[in-house]
């Protein structure tokens, strides 16, 4: 079983579309992330949520809108895509009282 | 703030070579440190961690001790296989609903035959 989840692990879209990555965890964890990865490989988190609540927004364009419906899950919309948002965006999950961050497999999201 | 400081890659190395791969970092207090790896085309993997100083994380032959007096988290391996190559990030985090994960740049391990 899968522990991190994320669908779908490539999209190419257009510039100005919008579109949205689902993340599940079956871990049992109360806290999941969004991390982006760009062209470099260089890893930055987006955000983080704890039981459905956002903790950290780091400096991240608007477009992007995390959703927590439960713990279980965190989903990221991204309006009007540009270019510049081409990158592999990683779901992640942990628990509060651990120190250890699990990664999906990633989404590789191509705008053209 | 926390950073995390990684020697300039890539790093080619003949099989059964030895392996070093360094990792400095600067922050507050006793971060827990990581060495995740990104095999081609696939996701982040946890490879081994550590969560105080003075211990020594292990896994599939590599291994790294938490040295606070030096802030390292250097990643060794005594002989590497072609199945070794991939990208290498350390990383340090904390405990508590604030955590997150600060990356180094990550570092590209070729293993040729």
């Amino acid at each position: 079983d899968t522990a991190v989840s994320q669908t779908p692990k490539y999209l190419v879209t257009q510039m100005g579309n919008d579109k949205s990555i689902k993340c599940e965890q079956n871990l049992g964890h109360d806290t999941m992330y969004w991390y982006k990865q760009d062209s470099k490989k260089f890893l930055k988190i987006m955000f983080s949520y704890n039981n459905k609540e956002l903790i950290i927004n780091e400096t991240v364009p608007n477009r992007f809108s995390p959703k927590s419906p439960d713990k279980a899950h965190l989903n990221l919309h991204i309006n009007s895509l540009e270019l510049g948002d081409s990158a592999v965006y990683f779901c992640a999950s942990s628990q509060t009282s651990g120190n250890t961050i699990y990664f999906g497999e990633g989404s590789w999201l191509t705008v053209v | 703030g926390n950073s995390v400081t990684q020697m300039e890659g890539p790093v080619t190395l003949s099989e059964e070579a030895f392996l070093t791969i360094n990792c400095t970092y600067t922050a507050t207090g006793y971060p827990s440190l990581f060495w995740y790896v990104q095999y081609p085309g696939e996701g982040l993997q946890l490879l081994l961690k550590a969560t105080k100083a003075d211990d020594k994380g292990s896994n599939k032959g590599f291994e790294a001790t938490y040295r606070k007096e030096t802030t390292s988290f250097h990643l060794e391996k005594g002989s590497v296989q072609v199945s070794d190559s991939a990208v290498y990030f350390c990383a340090l985090s904390y405990t508590g609903a604030n955590s997150k994960l600060t990356f180094g740049k990550g570092i590209t391990l070729s293993v040729r035959p």
